[in-house]
């Protein structure tokens, strides 16, 4: 069965700081993996996807990379701002569109 | 488009009584997903629709749980009855496949607050 980790479960760091997000994944055999960002009392919001035959996504100050033989992603922030302040969830896609998520890395970006 | 539409928003009810929420999806997508999502559980995949098929309904927790999805615009999600450990947010996701090996992006909608008392 496919098990999503994600480390840290809480990270807090001051303003204008580079940070790196954590996911790792049990089982190797994927086709996409997604990040989501999800901010207090709302819904998921999709940021990056990337596909199973890519190594990385950019967005803006986002950077997703992947790397399937190891089981691991990676959510990389530049220049972090208080507006990034939310939970971070990352979630691999598997056989028939099921998806698995991680438990999510609460950020904090101190001002 | 409006993006994935659930209603209620919230949902305040009484233990025994039933509870229908209900969710259109993104137009032209093919898949249709219902989380939950607690503080302790964090989010969890109760069934999941390919075409309006069910593909897997594995996550729903028990037979009070029941899902429909009678056309590609609407779902529902009914608890009959309710408990107090059903309060969750519940979520509806939605997604589009162009084949087995290009799932894409899935996209949440903004969740049903449902509290049982």
């Amino acid at each position: 069965k496919q098990e999503v980790t994600q480390i840290p479960a809480a990270l807090s760091v001051p303003e204008g700081e580079n940070l790196v997000l954590n996911c790792s994944f049990t089982d190797s055999a994927i086709y996409n993996l997604q990040w989501f960002r999800q901010d207090p009392g709302k819904g998921l919001t999709s940021l990056l996807l990337i596909q199973s035959s890519q190594r990385e996504q950019t967005s803006g100050r986002l950077n997703a990379s992947l790397d399937k033989s190891s089981g691991r992603s990676t959510l990389y922030i530049a220049a972090s701002q208080p507006g990034d302040s939310a939970t971070y969830l990352c979630a691999v896609i598997g056989n028939f569109n099921k998806f698995y998520f991680g438990s999510g890395t609460k950020l904090n970006v101190k001002p | 488009d409006a993006g994935v539409i659930q209603s209620p928003r919230h949902e305040v009810t009484e233990m025994g009584q039933e509870v229908t929420l209900r969710c259109k999806p993104i137009s032209g997508h093919d898949y249709l997903f219902w989380y939950r999502q607690t503080m302790m559980r964090g989010l969890e995949l109760l069934i999941y629709f390919n075409n309006n098929v069910p593909i897997d309904d594995s996550g729903m927790p028990e037979d009070r749980f029941s899902a429909k999805m009678p056309n590609a615009s609407f779902s529902t999600l009914k608890i009959q009855p309710s408990e107090p450990r059903d309060s969750a947010v519940y979520f509806c996701a939605s997604s589009f496949s162009s084949g087995k090996s290009s799932y894409n992006e899935q996209f949440f909608g903004p969740g049903t607050r449902l509290t049982v008392l």
